[in-house]
């Protein structure tokens, strides 16, 4: 257990409406990471953040925006959902103090969008 | 961008039996990483290399970082039902960004009672 949660775990949703994710981590570690894992395609980096307020885009960045004003938090938003953008979502966490690799994952978000 | 190809892309094997996935990549990475998800869960880090050439145990698992830096492998040996899932490997090369962690498409085990 990495002391990660993610909430909500479902959530359904229509075509552009916004929706955000949060990712909640008890140990206060600095690098954190939002994932989408689709069917094919395995798990793509999102966005990443190394620090509060610090964050950077990831492979599939497009339609996707976070923040992170805690270092327990990190939100992911969409800003206009698209039937693209559903996919499980996964937060994850960089464990070791100075290291980007020795990531830890949460259990997942479900996201639909109709 | 970089790409990892995970082989085979599943296997459907009898309880007791050693199992051998890898993953080879056309560029070199600085470490290798190995993940295993169950149905509805995020992945789990089962080990972790740095080194080329090391060779780390994990129980039943073993997974070796290739000369080359370009590839690694993990074995399971004596096959047992909990070890169904998905079996993914990543990179990491600390030359890219600092999220650069590259996945595999993964490799889905399946264990025959």
């Amino acid at each position: 257990d990495a002391g990660i949660t993610q909430s909500p775990r479902h959530k359904v949703t229509e075509t552009g409406t916004p929706v955000t994710l949060r990712c909640h981590q008890t140990e206060n570690h600095r690098y954190m990471y939002w994932y989408r894992q689709d069917p094919g395609h395995g798990l793509r980096l999102i966005h990443y953040s190394y620090g509060v307020k610090d964050t950077d885009k990831g492979e599939v960045s497009d339609g996707y925006s976070v923040s992170r004003s805690k270092t327990e938090d990190f939100l992911l938003t969409l800003e206009s959902a698209t039937s693209s953008q559903t996919s499980v979502y996964f937060c994850a966490i960089s464990r070791l103090a100075g290291s980007t690799d020795t990531q830890y994952f949460g259990p997942g978000t479900r996201l639909t969008v109709l | 961008g970089q790409q990892l190809n995970q082989s085979p892309q599943s296997m459907f094997i009898q309880e007791g039996e050693d199992v051998s996935m890898n993953c080879t990549s056309s560029s070199i990475f600085n470490t290798w990483l190995w993940y295993k998800q169950d149905p509805g869960e995020g992945p789990v880090l089962l080990i972790a290399l740095y080194k080329a050439g090391e060779l780390t145990s994990n129980g039943r698992l073993t997974a070796q970082f290739g000369i080359t830096r370009k590839d690694s492998f993990l074995n399971i040996s004596a096959s047992i039902p909990s070890d169904v899932g998905i079996y993914f490997c990543a990179g990491l090369n600390y030359g890219g960004s600092q999220g650069n962690l590259i996945f595999g498409k993964g490799t889905k085990l399946s264990v025959k009672p």
